[in-house]
């Protein structure tokens, strides 16, 4: 089962940073935080991952509170093709433990 | 590098044929997953295959099933299709299944059942 909590829906303008927010609060010590998200009718793309640092790579940035219990995702410039649904998905690093569990995600709207 | 891929990308079948699909995986990568998608039931997980074995398995009746082949190539097989089973089939590759790699989805194959 997902054991995260997203918000359904988010617009957000075109330029503007967009925060994508998710509560995963009986998340576990050895879990790490993945995001991954979803243009329409594609496969899922990988976007981020961490355990308790803020991450940053070319396509986001990932700010995870310092509980744990949430994180949000920021595309510090949004535009159109950022359209999509995102999942924020807890995993743990263990051996075997490959099956990814995606909750319902928010669908990112950005308006021009 | 290439990406996963999965052939065909789209398949009309009717209602108790079989279908088999087909997964790439990016080279190297010797995990390879499959997930369905529906508007209902959203992305879940259907089985996972590394070194030609079946390591995990989610929550599907017995008429879904796959194989691995020895150059990593995956096939998922569903028999007496139900109309139900439309859905999109994704395939998702790792390098190995320690849990520490990131998973690499294709584009899926949408399979329409009439």
């Amino acid at each position: 089962d997902a054991k995260t909590t997203q918000p359904p829906s988010m617009d957000c303008a075109e330029g503007r940073a967009a925060n994508l927010p998710c509560n995963h609060s009986t998340i576990s010590g050895n879990e790490y935080v993945y995001w991954y998200r979803q243009i329409h009718s594609q496969g899922p793309q990988y976007i981020i991952h961490g355990l308790k640092n803020n991450e940053t790579n070319e396509m986001a940035s990932l700010i995870i509170t310092e509980d744990r219990k949430s994180s949000t995702l920021i595309l510090p410039h949004a535009t159109l093709r950022d359209t999509a649904v995102y999942y924020c998905i807890v995993r743990v690093h263990t051996n075997g433990a490959n099956n990814l569990f995606f909750g319902t995600g928010t669908r990112l709207t950005v308006i021009p | 590098k290439a990406g996963v891929t999965q052939t065909p990308r789209y398949l009309i079948k009717t209602r108790g044929q079989q279908v088999t699909l087909s997964c790439s995986p990016i080279s190297g990568h010797r995990s390879v997953s499959w997930y369905q998608q529906t508007p209902g039931q959203g992305l879940q997980f259907l089985f996972e295959y590394f070194s030609e074995t079946q390591r995990n398995k989610g929550n599907f009746p017995g008429r879904f099933s796959g194989r691995q082949f020895s150059n990593s190539r995956s096939e998922m097989n569903v028999s007496t299709l139900e109309l139900g089973d439309s859905a999109l089939y994704l395939c998702a590759s790792s390098l190995s299944r320690t849990g520490r790699e990131t998973q690499y989805f294709g584009p899926g194959t949408r399979l329409l059942v009439l």
